[in-house]
């Protein structure tokens, strides 16, 4: 079993939807989890960390659920500029005192005009 | 500030050659990472550093060599190179590996061994 699963898609809405990723993680003690986003040929950057009492900003939505570990993300009222791979992170202990991020294959979103 | 710069942006090899991935962040970071990203895989990690003068192995550290001389530089070298190499590889920083920070990628270079 992989360590992160995703959906890869391709999720392809029309601009204005509501549209669900979720993603699946194995190491109950995991601590940490994160939404990435990655363009097209670009390196990944932070979309937003994911806390238990689930977190929202903007049109974007986070929840955390440990006891059956998964992560969503909603994106609400889609933009053309959402189209992208989201990644699922999560965060683990490794080495001693480092932290290693365990990264998703990533799920495929293209918003159609 | 230009954040985590990676150099070259591509790259073609033939097998057996050698050449080194140099990667540059201006933002004080202690910890720097290289990952590989391949198809239907999720990034996976070479070798990383949690400081000045110190590395250590990733998932998937066979091939590679590392090294970080300078707080602001690290090195990825492929000594061999093998068609198994061809990848996209990111190199990352963080201020340190405490659980919530961010990690900051580079822009990426693209290798393909033939």
């Amino acid at each position: 079993r992989k360590e992160v699963e995703q959906d890869p898609g391709p999720f392809n809405v029309p601009e204005g939807a509501t549209v669900a990723f979720n993603c699946t993680y194995s190491n109950s003690a995991s601590q940490s989890f994160f939404w990435y986003r990655q363009d097209c040929r670009k390196e990944p950057k932070l979309l937003m960390s994911v806390y238990s009492s689930g977190n929202e900003d903007g049109r974007f939505t986070a929840q955390l659920n440990r006891a059956s570990q998964y992560i969503s993300l909603l994106i609400r009222d889609s933009k053309l500029s959402d189209s992208a791979t989201y990644l699922c992170v999560v965060n683990e202990r490794y080495g001693g005192a480092t932290n290693k991020l365990i990264f998703g294959t990533g799920t495929l979103l293209a918003v159609q005009p | 500030n230009a954040g985590v710069t990676q150099t070259p942006k591509f790259r073609v090899l033939k097998t057996g050659q050698s050449m080194t991935l140099l990667c540059a962040q201006d933002m004080n970071h202690e910890y720097m990472y290289w990952y590989r990203q391949d198809p239907g895989m999720g990034l996976r990690l070479i070798h990383y550093s949690v400081g000045e003068g110190t590395t250590a192995k990733g998932e998937v550290p066979d091939g590679y060599n590392v090294s970080r001389l300078k707080k602001q530089n690290f090195l990825l070298g492929l000594e061999s190179a093998a068609p198994s190499q061809t990848s996209v590889y990111f190199c990352a920083s963080s201020y340190r590996a405490v659980l919530t920070y961010e990690q900051y990628f580079g822009p990426g270079t693209r290798l393909t061994v033939t």
